[in-house]
């Protein structure tokens, strides 16, 4: 079964801290991969997306690695703000009988303290 | 509309009764997605659509759940015989085109409660 993990499930860091969130994946074969954020009570909004030959990509201070060999992915936030308090999701997409299919990850929850 | 649409926003409705939700994509939008997430859980997708084409229904839980997109724009998520398991935040979402690289954008979603 394709399946998304995330860890940690929560964390709390001191706001100007970095973060690293993980997500190991099983779906195969394999399209992209989306790190997601979603505000409390709001819809998720993407913040990066990775194919198979990219390894790394930035979006400001959200930096996420791939490696498609071991089916992992990473989100480090640098310099966290008050901000960066949310949910953040992992989807992954993948053909499925001639269909895209998205398996979502069940998120890490991050806070960030003054 | 300048985003996607939900309605209603919250729907509280006893057991054994059937709901209709709906989703108003963003215009010109192809896909359109159904996805449901419980309270602090990531979103578990349901179904999704290419104009009125329902590609992908592998993620309704049962035969209870049914969805349609008649015309190609405006869905329908029709849950009959409504569990109190059923609650959670049903989210819609668009995207402009096919290419599985398009960013798909999401709807504020219906709340819905089943006592």
């Amino acid at each position: 079964k394709n399946q998304v993990e995330q860890s940690p499930q929560s964390l709390i860091i001191l706001e100007g801290k970095n973060c690293t969130l993980q997500c190991n994946y099983t779906v195969s074969p394999f399209s992209n991969l989306r790190w997601y954020k979603q505000d409390t009570g709001r819809g998720p909004v993407s913040l990066t997306i990775m194919t198979f030959s990219e390894n790394t990509k930035s979006n400001g201070r959200y930096t996420a690695t791939l490696d498609a060999d071991t089916k992992q992915s990473s989100l480090h936030i640098t310099a966290s703000q008050l901000s960066d308090s949310a949910s953040y999701i992992c989807v992954v997409r993948g053909p499925s009988g001639g269909y895209q299919k998205v398996t979502f990850g069940t998120g890490t929850k991050l806070q960030v303290i003054p | 509309g300048a985003g996607v649409s939900q309605s209603p926003r919250y729907k509280v409705t006893k057991r054994g009764q059937d709901v209709a939700l709906r989703c108003d994509p963003i215009s010109g939008h192809v896909s359109l997605y159904w996805y449901r997430q419980a309270l602090g859980q990531g979103p578990e997708f349901l179904t999704y659509f290419n104009y009125e084409a329902q590609q992908d229904k592998s993620g309704l839980p049962n035969d209870r759940f049914s969805a349609e997109r008649p015309e190609g724009s405006i869905s329908t998520l029709t849950i009959q015989r409504t569990e109190q398991r059923d609650s959670a935040m049903y989210r819609c979402a668009s995207s402009l085109a096919r290419q599985a690289s398009t960013e798909a954008f999401f709807g504020q979603g219906t709340r819905l409660t089943v006592v």
